[in-house]
This record gives structure tokens, sequence and C-alpha cells, in this order.
């Protein structure tokens, strides 16, 4: 089994509507990312997490929030999604020597 | 300047050739350099972390050179499988946890 997972794999959605992407890690790492991906653009990190009472804004965390549910899980949602919010997502975890561990990532359209 | 800056390429080279990338960063202070590799639409997948002292991985060769700011990438004897976009990634000191992306080089692989 993958050891970071994210739900959905893929998604459209309509502007305006809340979305809530979920990501779920077996690895035991108290770090946890939230990117996204747009080509050309390389990875931006949105929000982040260092323990269950730690959250933090990333370089774009406007139009986007999380929830840190448990050291396991960490959500990621568009209160009202619009068209430039269409990317894709990827979740991460860090290591103890600082690396990064990527889930599969959610496809996200808004039309 | 970028914080992170990689040559986009694509770099289109045939099997059995070597190949190398650059990969500079502006803060001095960095602490942890890392390459990731990423298929298209997939997530990215480390590679290999980047030592003071050079490491190697096969025939993966990672270098670092702090008094220029850059890290390298050297592939021997390309295989097909090694087409993919490959990431550079740099921690900074005191702020570890918080990796900067490089955008990526396009590697192509051809018979």
């Amino acid at each position: 089994d993958a050891d970071v997972t994210q739900t959905p794999r893929n998604r459209i959605t309509k502007t305006g509507k809340r979305i809530m992407l979920e990501c779920s890690q077996t690895k035991g790492h108290d770090r946890m990312y939230w990117y996204r991906q747009d080509p050309g653009l390389g990875l931006r990190l949105i929000y982040y997490s260092f323990d269950v009472k730690d959250i933090n804004k990333g370089e774009i965390s406007d139009g986007y929030s999380v929830s840190r549910q448990a050291q396991a899980k960490f959500s990621l949602s568009l209160e009202s999604a619009i068209p430039n919010q269409t990317a894709l997502y990827f979740c991460a975890t860090m290591g103890q020597d600082y690396e990064q561990y990527f889930g599969p990532g959610t496809r996200l359209t808004v039309t | 300047r970028k914080e992170v800056e990689q040559d986009p390429g694509p770099f289109n080279v045939p099997e059995g050739a070597t190949v190398a990338f650059n990969c500079t960063y502006s803060n001095s202070a960095s602490q942890s350099f890392f390459w990731y590799r990423q298929d298209c639409r997939k997530e990215p997948k480390l590679l290999m972390s980047v030592y003071s002292s050079g490491n190697e991985d096969g025939r993966f060769t990672a270098q670092l050179n702090r008094a220029s700011q850059y890290i390298s990438l050297l592939i021997r004897d390309s295989k097909l499988s090694d087409s993919a976009t490959y990431l550079c990634v740099v921690n900074k000191q005191g702020g570890s946890y918080i990796p900067t992306f490089g955008r990526g080089t396009s590697l192509i692989v051809h018979p």
C-alpha cells in the first residue's frame, strides 16, 4: 500500500463550489505539506503543518484552507472554487533527513 | 533572481549518453539539497540527496559546489526509462522544513 494517499484522484467541479481534498499517510511523519503544480510554474507551497496543532500558510494560501485532523490526515479545502485553481495538487510528508514523500496527486478542474 | 534555478531543457540525448544538469541556488545559508524525479503527471519521487562530499548511486552522481552555489546531477549510460523531469530542491538553514523547488529539467532519452 502507498505510504501517502490522496482522494479524490480526479475531480471536476464548478465555479463557486466548495471542495475538499484529502491526504492520509502511514509513514508516521509529523510534517505534512500541500502543493499545487501548474505547467511551467513548478511546485508551489499552499500550506504546511508540523504537527496537529501547527498550521502555516505557504506562498499561495489565498483561497485555500486546511485542517490537520490527526497526525496522519491533512485536508485541503477550496471554499469557493475558481477556474484558476485548476491544477495538479500534491500532498507530501517530510522525513527526518528532510526528504519528502509525495502522494499520487489530485487533478482538479474548475469549470 | 529565483531562489532555485534550473535549465528547463529539454535535454534530448541518445541511449547510452552521459548527461549533466546543474541547479543554482541563491541563498548561501542553504543546508539540504536533493534531486527528485517526476514522470509526466505523476508525483515527484526522491532520486538522491546531495552531500557535501558528493555521492553516487549506480549511474547517478550528485555534486554540491557551495562556493559557486550550485548542485549537479550526472547520469551515465542513459536509458530510455530515464526520460523524466528532474527537480532540484534546496532547504534553507533554519528553515530546513520548507523546501524550495526548482521548476525542473526535462530529459528525453531516445533510441
